[in-house]
């Protein structure tokens, strides 16, 4: 299976800051990673497919980058209401694999 | 509008079985894969289960195989999660979503979730 690590867990950060979420695989998965989203008590929403393509509605202050077995998500400048926890998820092979989370909190 | 709504969950014993339901609309139902993810507790997010549309194929995490069973009917436009021999640590939020569908008919991630249904297990 593919093992998916991001760093870091958890991210404290001040509005307007830049933030970088890094997520690596235990193999090579090509461009095949999403990024999530997700609320205290809500379901998840994806930001980010085949790792560089914004999903429909999100805003553009975040982008994904990558290919292989490292990729990033950023956040060019921290809005109030992007305080979440962020998943990395591999669709390459299953069993399809998330990353732990990498919760963004308020400094 | 395109509308998932997962139902079914509930409080249950160790060893029971329950059957979750997800109720799709305002896509074509039939023609994408549909997914169960679950969440324990404080915990992160798990994949669990995926169907394809048509054919039906079926996948799962090891730590379901043989308990769980996923399959869809595309007249009902309905997905379902057949759970056996329930465990504790099957205890968690489990939310259907579909895997989007690029121009090439490669996966664009998950990109409609329902709202999640609660299973806990315990005695």
């Amino acid at each position: 299976d593919i093992q998916m690590t991001q760093s870091p867990s958890t991210l404290s950060a001040s509005v307007g800051e830049r933030v970088t979420i890094t997520c690596r695989a235990s193999q090579s998965i090509s461009h095949w990673l999403a990024w999530y989203q997700q609320k205290p008590g809500k379901a998840p929403k994806i930001l980010i497919y085949r790792a560089s393509n914004l999903a429909s509605g999100v805003p553009s202050r975040f982008s994904g980058s990558g290919s292989g077995t490292e990729f990033t998500l950023t956040i060019s400048s921290l809005q109030p209401d992007d305080f979440a926890t962020y998943y990395c998820q591999q669709f390459d092979n299953f069993p399809w694999t998330f990353g732990q989370g990498s919760k963004v909190e308020i400094k | 509008e395109v509308h998932l709504e997962e139902s079914g969950g509930g409080l249950v014993q160790p060893g029971e079985s329950l059957r979750l339901s997800c109720a799709a609309s305002g896509f074509s139902f039939r023609s994408y894969v549909m997914t169960w993810v679950r969440q324990a507790p404080g915990k992160g997010l798990e994949w669990v289960s995926a169907i394809t549309g048509g054919s039906g194929f079926t996948y799962y995490a090891d730590s379901v195989k043989g308990r769980f069973t996923i399959s869809r009917d595309n007249s009902k436009t309905t997905l379902f999660l057949q759970i056996n021999s329930l465990r504790a640590e099957d205890t968690a939020v489990y939310y259907c979503a579909k895997v989007g569908l690029g121009d090439d008919f490669s996966y664009n991630g998950m990109d409609v979730w329902g709202q999640g249904t609660t299973v806990t297990v315990s005695s």
